[in-house]
């Protein structure tokens, strides 16, 4: 079965700190892997998007890892700001199967001042 | 351009009602879904469509219809609400390719059946 699954399930940092957060996910073959950023109360803004033969992408303070061998993908936030407490999706498309986006559950972060 | 436009933002039903929640694009994007998020859980996919006239089912479609007659629109009617349907509604669209980062969301739908 296809599974997304992200740790930690939340997590708290203080201003102007680095984190990781981390994505394992069961899904072959994919498409691409995408990270979501969502605040209370809206929907999911796109991070970042990688297919399976990209290694790192960056969006401003924002860089995903990938390692298709491992099925493991990272989401490094540099020097975070109180704008950041969010939670952060990964979402995986498999490569068969249109639309059929996989979710994880999210990280809540919570960056505290 | 105002993206994914979704209403009402806050909705209360009594069980067995049943109500539309409306989604609309102005993005001219070919693919729009409608997704549920509820705690603990992955967002789920209720139903799509990959263009007007054109729609299919999801991970969870019971209980739902939907509709596409125009590229802008795509409504998601609830035939008679249940409990189990208590839930944030999201409404998704994209384009073609990769370039556009994936899908757009709607802000959402807070949907309380009780």
């Amino acid at each position: 079965k296809n599974q997304v699954e992200q740790s930690p399930q939340s997590l708290i940092i203080l201003e102007g700190k680095n984190c990781t957060l981390q994505c394992n996910y069961t899904v072959s073959p994919f498409s691409n892997l995408r990270w979501y950023k969502q605040d209370t109360g809206r929907g999911p803004v796109s991070l970042t998007i990688m297919t399976f033969s990209e290694n790192t992408k960056s969006n401003g303070r924002y860089t995903a890892t990938l390692d298709a061998d491992t099925k493991q993908s990272s989401l490094h936030i540099t020097a975070s700001q109180l704008s950041d407490s969010a939670s952060y999706i990964c979402v995986v498309r498999p490569n068969t199967g249109f639309q059929k986006l996989v979710f994880g559950t999210g990280t809540r972060l919570l960056v505290s001042p | 351009n105002a993206g994914v436009t979704q209403t009402p933002k806050f909705q209360v039903l009594k069980t067995g009602q049943s109500m539309t929640l409306q989604c609309a694009q102005d993005m001219n994007h070919e693919y729009m879904s409608w997704y549920r998020q509820d705690p603990g859980m992955g967002l789920r996919l209720i139903h799509y469509s990959v263009g007007a006239g054109i729609t299919d089912q999801g991970e969870v479609p019971n209980g739902y219809n939907v509709s596409r007659s125009t590229t802008e629109d795509f409504p998601l009617r609830l035939l008679s609400a249940a409990p189990s349907q208590t839930s944030v509604y999201f409404c998704a669209s994209r384009g073609q390719g990769l370039s556009n980062y994936g899908y757009t969301f709607g802000s959402g739908t807070r949907l309380t059946v009780v």
